[in-house]
């Protein structure tokens, strides 16, 4: 089983609105990432979280806020998003203790802000 | 210099044809790569993992040149379902962290027409 489930998977939300994407996987995966991805462009790496420990931080807005509650569950709370954070977001998962580290990835939340 | 690149292409091809892809990463510590497929407003999905001996799978042999810090991906008779984006994607960190820090090349679209 190679599944990793985001929720919701559209979401529409003002610039004054919070809201949360939820992701999580029961492979067993210590490393979980979000990644943003635009409309034709390749996804580009938002957060790492390696034993639920906030690894990489790639200088993300502070209106992104990652949360780690357990080794299967990555929350990305959103807070005062601008419409040009509308994209594709994606949450992955690999297993840490492999050298390879191929990453899975769920189907993504496709947001839309207003 | 951007991490990975890749050719964008587009690639447009008639069934049956073979068909290459290039991918160049600029850090040389980084220890593992693979190419991934996406379909269009799908997520990501591992194709596969590039080893140092080359590797093939079914229809796709993929190969790495770590002097020349080279990836390539070969798909022999192609299907109407190969259509797709295909990205490069490289572990820019060395081997012994538990996480990764995939970077993904901008992508090559294939086409395959009948």
């Amino acid at each position: 089983d190679t599944e990793v489930t985001q929720t919701p998977k559209h979401l529409v939300m003002g610039m004054t609105n919070k809201k949360s994407l939820k992701c999580e996987q029961h492979m067993g995966h210590r490393a979980m990432y979000w990644y943003k991805q635009k409309a034709k462009k390749p996804p580009e790496l938002m957060f790492v979280y390696s034993y639920e420990k906030l690894s990489i931080n790639e200088s993300v807005p502070s209106r992104f806020s990652p949360e780690c509650p357990n080794s299967s569950l990555l929350n990305l709370h959103l807070h005062a998003l601008q419409p040009e954070d509308s994209a594709l977001y994606l949450c992955a998962s690999s297993q840490g203790a492999q050298e390879r580290k191929e990453a899975f990835f769920g189907q993504g939340t496709r947001l839309t802000v207003v | 210099r951007k991490e990975v690149e890749q050719d964008p292409g587009p690639f447009n091809v008639p069934e049956g044809a073979t068909v290459a892809f290039n991918c160049t990463y600029s850090n040389s510590a980084s220890q593992s790569f693979f190419w991934y497929r996406q379909d269009c407003r799908k997520e990501p999905k591992l194709l596969m993992s590039v080893y140092s001996s080359g590797n093939e799978d079914g229809r796709f042999t993929a190969q790495l040149n770590r002097a020349s810090q080279y990836i390539s991906l070969l798909i022999r008779d192609s299907k109407l379902s190969d259509s797709a984006t295909y990205l490069c994607v490289v572990n820019l960190l060395p081997g012994g962290t538990s996480y990764g820090k995939l970077t993904f090349g901008q992508g090559t679209i294939l086409t395959v027409h009948p």
